[in-house]
């Protein structure tokens, strides 16, 4: 069983700039929420996707996109950085192909964003 | 709307003492609950959680945890920690929705520091 993988690792970026961060479900998931972690915090839900729809948003402004790919996989898309989008990315996944659900989502490792 | 308070921020024990990490919640429908680790430069690992049932939930690496609804809280023990136990905590609560994934609210987290 392939676990939750993103990518890159880490990221640097400039003030205005565009950043795209991208996630790979685990194996026979079919949902993928996206998390932000500023540094001493905890994770923020950003937004979560399930079957190629936005499926809930948190409290984040419109330049933060996403989208679910047909294999589930995800992106997350940040338009016009700004210092304080610098933080740790998550993605979880969960969820199931038959429509079953255990409870629980499952984080990769994330990207770390730098914005300067 | 859910909201997670986890009332320590550092917790200090020596190698082989017992711990307990305290965490409470506020939730005006049935919750999902969880305690997630992350480990220096990680993403999350998903440490136990408590959907429905036996309110003593039993996880990896020797932690437990008790839900207990009156007291709307979900303390995490363990016995006997280990130096590789050092990591931050994270409880986290999501609406008991019962299809998909809810998304996870956490909490500001708890820094376990083992020592000899």
């Amino acid at each position: 069983e392939t676990g939750v993988t993103q990518s890159p690792t880490h990221l640097i970026k400039t003030r205005g700039q565009q950043v795209t961060l991208r996630c790979s479900s685990q194996s026979g998931h079919n949902t993928v929420s996206w998390y932000q972690q500023a540094l001493g915090q905890g994770p923020q839900f950003i937004f979560q996707y399930y079957r190629e729809e936005e499926n809930g948003r948190g409290n984040f402004p419109p330049r933060f996109s996403g989208l679910q790919f047909p294999n589930y996989s995800s992106e997350l898309n940040v338009n016009a950085l700004e210092l304080d989008d610098s933080a740790l990315y998550l993605c979880a996944s969960s969820g199931g192909l038959a429509g079953t659900y255990n409870g629980a989502q499952y984080f990769g490792p994330g990207t770390r964003l730098l914005v300067l | 709307a859910q909201s997670v308070t986890q009332l320590d921020s550092q917790v200090p024990v020596f190698e082989e003492a017992p711990v307990e990490l305290r965490c409470n919640y506020s939730s005006s429908v049935s919750v999902y609950l969880f305690w997630y680790v992350q480990y220096p430069n990680q993403g999350l690992q998903l440490l136990l959680k408590y959907l429905s049932g036996s309110t003593l939930v039993k996880g990896i690496n020797g932690f437990e945890a008790e839900f207990n609804k009156s007291q709307t809280s979900f303390h995490l023990r363990k016995p006997s920690v280990h130096i590789s136990d050092t990591a931050e905590y994270f409880c986290a609560v999501s609406a008991a929705l019962g299809g998909t994934a809810s998304k996870l609210t956490f909490g500001t987290g708890t820094r376990l520091q083992v020592t000899l």
